[in-house]
């Protein structure tokens, strides 16, 4: 079993859709958590945290469910600038130092 | 302020060449990371360094890759000799080492064709 396990997708939406991704983890010990947003052929970017009260960034919401290991993001309005793999991340430590990335969620926003 | 910087961009060789990547990371940074992206997956960790020491390397396979960071600045990745399944994109990143809240940066990576 992988230690992050996300959807590949790709995930297909208009313009203006509100989109959620999840995301599972297998080890209970896991400290940190992040979302993470990769364009084609681009480098790996920080999204954002994802803490367990849940967090807001604009039209972006993460959510951490510690009990069942699980982890969120919901996009409201899409935009075409939103097209990217979206990378579920977590670290064993708290921080950013042990950091295992799952597979990524392809996201098409289309006009 | 700069990123992280790797070169080269892209790389080409043919099996059992050697090849080595470059990577410099931002302004006083004293943790870099080696990551390892194939198509369609995450990057996996391959070594860590806390400035010269190589703290968390247990994914490096070590019979064929090295990597140095000999004044804890700049860091080398080689492979000797590369294989064709070594083909894949090799990822720098960067952070401070301090505190919760300490970010990785990526730099643009390297992306290696082994024919």
């Amino acid at each position: 079993r992988k230690e992050v396990e996300q959807d590949p997708g790709p995930f297909n939406v208009p313009e203006g859709a509100t989109v959620a991704f999840n995301c599972t983890y297998s080890n209970s010990a896991s400290q940190s958590f992040f979302w993470y947003r990769q364009d084609c052929r681009k480098e790996p970017k920080l999204l954002m945290s994802v803490y367990s009260s849940g967090n807001e960034d604009g039209r972006f919401t993460a959510q951490l469910n510690r009990a069942s290991q699980y982890i969120s993001l919901l996009i409201r309005d899409s935009k075409l600038s939103d097209s990217a793999t979206y990378l579920c991340v977590v670290s064993l430590k708290a921080g950013f130092q042990k950091l295992v990335f799952g597979t990524g969620t392809r996201l098409l926003v289309s006009p | 302020e700069a990123g992280v910087v790797q070169s080269p961009r892209y790389k080409i060789i043919e099996k059992k060449q050697p090849v080595a990547f470059w990577c410099n990371p931002i302004s006083g940074h004293n943790t870099l990371y080696w990551y390892l992206q194939n198509l369609g997956q995450g990057p996996e960790l391959l070594i860590r360094y806390e400035n010269e020491e190589a703290v968390d390397d247990s994914q490096l396979p070590k019979d064929r890759f090295s990597a140095e960071r000999l004044k804890g600045v700049d860091s080398t990745l080689k492979i000797q000799p590369a294989e064709l399944g070594d083909s894949a994109v090799y990822l720098c990143a960067s952070s401070s080492g301090q505190g919760y809240t300490d970010t990785q940066y990526f730099g643009p990576g390297t992306r290696l064709t082994v024919l």
